[in-house]
């Protein structure tokens, strides 16, 4: 149980392009969401946090402009990297919690993303 | 807000040797504290965590302590086999919203038969 997929799992594209990452709670239902950014040998940095029905709230110095999130359901959150630039590049790792389990997060696969 | 440091930032053992790493958190109000180990291009996958009322917990060669007043929690690995090789994140979370988690900077282990 508790299963999180994301879809791409990888992505090329261009620069000025946007690109949509999902992430979606196969087996429960997903209360919050979380999406991370992990740059090589990095830790995961939290971008945002996303509560179904409601607006995410991004951590300091996230551009919610730049990186649209949306938590349109409870199984399912996406978040659109609009006018991608090479910096962008990275792996980008959602997670939920459900109604049931308060504080363990469940991880996404990652989608990593290559700007050209 | 809320910051967790975490050393070594390298380890290497000997395969059979014990490994730890160390954390140290800023807000007292952390309630909660996993431990993920990642694979290269992997998702992190929780190998044991930690609740704040608890002083220690262990499942087999692994154990995580955890000192509320120093603010510090540590993971332990015995017996240690060259598949433990891998990227180790602790985090902790609770204090500053609902689940959010804030990592350390990662200890790659390196064990060497």
């Amino acid at each position: 149980g508790a299963v999180v997929s994301q879809h791409p799992s990888w992505v090329i594209c261009k620069s000025g392009t946007s690109v949509k990452i999902e992430c979606r709670s196969l087996d429960f239902q997903a209360t919050t969401m979380f999406w991370y950014r992990q740059f090589p040998k990095q830790s995961l940095m939290l971008m945002a946090t996303s509560n179904e029905g409601s607006k995410a709230t991004y951590e300091q110095g996230v551009e919610k402009d730049k990186f649209l999130i949306n938590h349109a359901s409870l199984t399912l959150s996406t978040l659109t990297v609009t006018s991608a630039h090479p910096e962008d590049s990275s792996f980008y790792i959602c997670s939920a919690t459900g109604t049931g389990g308060p504080l363990e997060q469940y991880f996404g696969p990652g989608t990593r993303l290559t700007v050209t | 807000g809320e910051n967790v440091e975490q050393h070594p930032s390298t380890l290497s053992v000997q395969e059979g040797d014990s490994a730890v790493i160390k954390c140290t958190y800023s807000d007292s109000a952390s309630n909660y504290f996993p431990w993920y180990k990642q694979e290269l291009g992997k998702r992190p996958q929780l190998i044991i965590d930690i609740r704040s009322n608890v002083g220690e917990k262990k499942d087999q060669r692994i154990a995580v302590t955890l000192n509320k007043t120093a603010k510090h929690f540590s993971l332990h690995i015995t017996e240690t086999q060259p598949e433990d090789s891998a990227v180790y994140f602790c985090a902790a979370s609770g204090a500053a919203g609902y689940n959010k988690l804030i990592f350390g900077a990662g200890t790659r282990l390196a064990v060497h038969p």
